[in-house]
């Protein structure tokens, strides 16, 4: 079956440091989106890319869909403690509705 | 404003006991879906909904049941045969057109003591 990795499952930097976390999926996807979840809350929509190639930013956030739209990655640039949380990405498989999303990637920044 | 109700928030079980978490959406959204999400675990998918009176087994479907009879609602049933049943779980819905994005509600946390 379809399957959704994310990598690191942790990551601890200092404020102002940057940050990526990356999106790998087994089959192609028809999108990818990216949520955040803050501790104790749930996800968040952030934002949807759709084209092969596609990179797109969110302030100090970038965010790029691949070639073969089966991975993905999210950049923070000088990461603030309010960038915590854990970041997912997930996506429908071509053709279905079935949203399939990868293990997360907890950010922890130490003021 | 519309959104996703999940109840209850928290909830308490017995080993042995079916329980029943509800969702409900008055953003007039065809999709619905049920996740679980355990630490370090990420969510996994347990039941999908595309519209009313259909329904599809996601990742995770056994020991749980779920039913689609308005647009709304899409309850999910914990039963006794799901072996480790405590966990965070987090209903979404979305249009089944355009974007697609999932809208989460608050989640309802199970633990069975």
């Amino acid at each position: 079956g379809q399957q959704v990795m994310q990598i690191p499952q942790y990551q601890h930097v200092q404020e102002g440091e940057d940050f990526t976390t990356y999106c790998n999926s087994s089959t192609t996807l028809s999108n990818i989106q990216w949520y955040k979840q803050r501790p104790g809350g749930h996800p968040v929509f952030l934002i949807q890319l759709v084209k092969s190639g596609e990179v797109k930013k969110q302030k100090r956030l970038t965010f790029q869909f691949g070639e073969a739209k089966k991975n993905s990655s999210l950049h923070i640039t000088a990461t603030q403690t309010t960038d915590v949380g854990t970041y997912f990405c997930g996506g429908p498989a071509s053709g279905t509705y079935k949203y399939i999303f990868g293990t997360g990637t907890r950010l922890k920044v130490l003021a | 404003d519309g959104g996703i109700t999940q109840s209850p928030k928290y909830l308490f079980r017995k080993e042995g006991q079916n329980v029943t978490l509800s969702c409900e959406q008055n953003l007039n959204h065809d999709a619905m879906y049920w996740y679980r999400q355990d630490p370090g675990q990420g969510l996994r998918l347990i039941y999908y909904s595309q519209i009313v009176n259909d329904f599809q087994k996601g990742d995770i479907a056994e020991g749980y049941s779920v039913s689609r009879e308005k647009k709304e609602s899409f309850p999910l049933t914990v039963t006794s045969a799901q072996k480790n049943p405590t966990a965070f779980y987090l209903c979404a819905s979305s249009t089944r057109s355009g974007a697609n994005v999932l809208t989460f509600g608050a989640g309802s946390r199970l633990t069975v003591l």
